[in-house]
């Protein structure tokens, strides 16, 4: 079975600067893809960023990119240029490429503070 | 487009009681979900269905609960009898299984509490 790991509950940063959230995830799969949603206190789950295994770019959305590393399976979310609108909590996400169940990490709760 | 519906938005409901939780997913979205958000365990997959059809239900947490997806339109989630433990927020989600790496497009979940 598919794991994802957040080892950090609880995250600040101070508003502009720039944070690093961790996931690490174990699979014996090679091919699959991997997620980070943001969920704001209105509970509503937005997708932040999408990866996909089998390339080695590492993806980017406007402030948000990933550190993928597929050897240490590991997949961090970077946010630049912090904003009080990215206080929320967010969860690290894994989908097998042969099957469209998505299983989440235990989320990081990120603040921003002014 | 209106995303995925849930109904109701909030739930509270007595110990024994049944509860039923309905979802629309996206027009054209051939596969739905059913997740479970506790401070305790997280977001937790319970079920999830393609082409109507349940394809993993290991999540479910007990006999008391059972999900139907009568169309590609409708989705339930009944929990009976109701208990305490129950409470949680519940999510529903779809997506469009023919492009395996689409992901989940959420709704904005029940909150359900059970008195």
């Amino acid at each position: 079975a598919q794991t994802v790991t957040q080892s950090q509950p609880e995250m600040s940063v101070q508003e502009a600067e720039t944070v690093t959230l961790s996931c690490t995830y174990d699979t014996s799969e090679n091919n699959y893809y991997l997620f980070w949603y943001k969920q704001p206190p209105s509970r509503q789950m937005i997708l932040v960023i999408r990866q996909e295994a089998y390339k080695q770019q590492n993806a980017t959305e406007n402030r948000f990119s990933v550190n993928f590393q597929k050897a240490a399976k590991s997949f961090s979310l970077k946010i630049s240029d912090s904003q009080l609108g990215d206080t929320a909590m967010y969860f690290c996400a894994f989908m097998r490429s042969n099957n469209n169940d998505m299983r989440f990490g235990a989320g990081t709760r990120l603040t921003v503070k002014p | 487009d209106a995303g995925v519906i849930q109904s109701p938005r909030h739930e509270v409901t007595e110990m024994g009681q049944e509860v039923t939780l309905r979802c629309k997913p996206i027009s054209g979205h051939n596969s739905l979900f059913w997740y479970r958000q506790t401070m305790m365990r997280g977001l937790e997959l319970l079920i999830y269905f393609n082409n109507n059809v349940p394809i993993d239900d290991s999540g479910m947490p007990e006999d008391r609960f059972s999900a139907k997806m009568p169309n590609a339109s409708f989705s339930t989630l009944k929990i009976q009898p109701s208990e305490p433990r129950d409470s949680a927020v519940y999510f529903c989600a779809s997506s469009f299984r023919a492009g395996l790496k689409s992901p989940l497009h959420f709704g904005n979940g029940t909150r359900l509490t059970v008195t």
